[in-house]
């Protein structure tokens, strides 16, 4: 089945640079991929999504991209702030299941 | 709009006793699944439903069970409550059959003594 590893347990950055977080997926099959934040006493919430169709996607000082070739998908922070401190996750969906899977997640730190 | 809400927030059980959760999904949405946060294994998937119809379920034993009502209002159940159990529940729901649009609730925290 497919899994969804994590690269980094957490990340601590400057206020003000860039952040980077990795996540990688084991199933070529796969084809829709999600980022979320979750913040202490939150349920996940949706930052940004790709398809496999595409490589690179960006929002409000987010872009994901995705590698096919290699199975890895990354996040983009530009700008971190001190509320982007948070534990960000990576889910995979598609190939047989018909869930997400979700990896164990980062947790970003932000000093000002 | 109203997100997506879970009932209750917090809840305190004993080891064997049996718990309801429950979750409204945002309206208009069809789908609901539901996750289980812990620290050590992250969160995964326990089960999901569509038009009252349980489509697909993860790895946890019959404890564990669910179903969702004709108003796409969706409860999950767990019977002998073990220590293990605790846990963060987490509802998400979406508008249609696939995961596209995917909204998460805040969650009910389980703890089991």
């Amino acid at each position: 089945g497919e899994s969804v590893g994590l690269h980094l347990p957490t990340l601590s950055v400057q206020e003000g640079d860039n952040s980077i977080i990795n996540c990688a997926y084991s199933n070529s099959a796969s084809d829709y991929f999600i980022w979320y934040k979750q913040e202490s006493g939150k349920g996940p919430q949706f930052i940004i999504d790709i398809r496999s169709n595409m490589d690179k996607r960006q929002g409000q000082r987010v872009t994901v991209l995705l590698n096919k070739t290699v199975k890895h998908l990354s996040l983009q922070i530009a700008a971190t702030q001190p509320g982007d401190s948070a534990v960000y996750f990576c889910a995979v969906y598609g190939g047989s299941q018909g869930n997400l899977i979700f990896g164990k997640g980062t947790k970003l730190s932000v000093k000002p | 709009k109203a997100g997506v809400t879970q009932t209750p927030r917090y809840l305190i059980k004993t080891r064997g006793q049996q718990v309801t959760l429950s979750c409204s999904p945002i309206s208009g949405h069809r789908s609901v699944s539901w996750y289980q946060q812990t620290p050590g294994q992250g969160l995964q998937f326990l089960f999901e439903y569509f038009s009252e119809t349980q489509r697909n379920k993860g790895n946890f034993p019959g404890r564990f069970s669910g179903r969702q009502f004709s108003n796409s209002r969706s409860e999950m159940n767990v019977s002998t409550l073990e220590l293990g159990d605790s846990a963060l529940y987490l509802c998400a729901s979406s508008p249609g059959q696939r995961i596209y649009g995917y909204t998460f609730g805040s969650g009910t925290r389980l703890t089991v003594v």
